[in-house]
């Protein structure tokens, strides 16, 4: 699978935007850019998920570079609630392969 | 609530004992994934069944073993346990388990092994 890099943490105040940055620079043509994040004490929770274009929910956007060597999901507006470890995973869409593989994430501290 | 049921959500055993640990995915998903999260090695992917049948295969020990059921529920089992193995067991199901398909995760079960 390929690899993805993030920060191992930062941190935000409440109801200010974050920017949670992540590198794959070795990134095929056939994964999709995966967000999932985790709150304490709970299973991982799915966020945003991307091939080429920018995307927007309700929880997050995600912004994709040009070369789809980096991504970043935007929290328009932290609350205490978006404290979580936020991971960054490439899938593979074209295989068979279908499973996530998550690294160490990225720890948000939101401060109040 | 991701719809994901597992049980039980503690259990506390003995080395060398073994256990059962149960998933009842969301209504309608055909995809169910064991992962294992530890303080050390964070969230490792175990297994993944699709409709009954294997489907991709991670870091699983011998002495773990898993199965999906007709109705679509799956357990996994863990024999021989040893003080390594207390971690989260987590697990998840997708509808179809292809890229475009987001995972649910349950809340997981808590292992310790003493």
């Amino acid at each position: 699978d390929a690899k993805t890099t993030q920060p191992n943490s930062m941190e935000s105040n409440e109801e200010e935007p974050v920017h949670l940055p992540c590198n794959h620079s070795t990134i095929s043509g056939t994964d999709y850019i995966h967000w999932y994040r985790q709150l304490p004490s709970q299973g991982p929770e799915y966020v945003i998920h991307g091939l080429t274009s920018n995307v927007n929910n309700r929880m997050a956007s995600l912004a994709i570079a040009e070369d789809r060597k980096s991504s970043t999901l935007i929290l328009h507006r932290a609350t205490l609630r978006d404290a979580a470890v936020y991971y960054c995973i490439l899938r593979d869409g074209g295989g068979s392969n279908y499973k996530l593989t998550f690294g160490k994430g990225t720890l948000l501290t939101v401060n109040p | 609530d991701s719809g994901v049921t597992q049980t039980p959500k503690h259990l506390i055993t003995a080395t060398g004992q073994r256990v059962t640990l149960r998933c009842s995915p969301r209504s309608g998903d055909l995809s169910v994934y064991w992962y294992q999260q530890s303080l050390d090695q964070g969230l490792q992917f175990l297994i993944q069944y699709y409709n009954g049948e294997e489907r991709a295969k991670g870091n699983i020990l011998e002495r773990f073993s898993a199965q999906q059921f007709p109705d679509l529920h799956s357990e996994l089992n863990l024999s021989s346990l040893e003080l390594g193995d207390s971690a989260l067991y987590f697990c998840a199901s997708s509808t179809s388990g292809r890229h475009t398909g987001e995972l649910f995760f349950g809340e997981g079960s808590r292992l310790t092994v003493l």
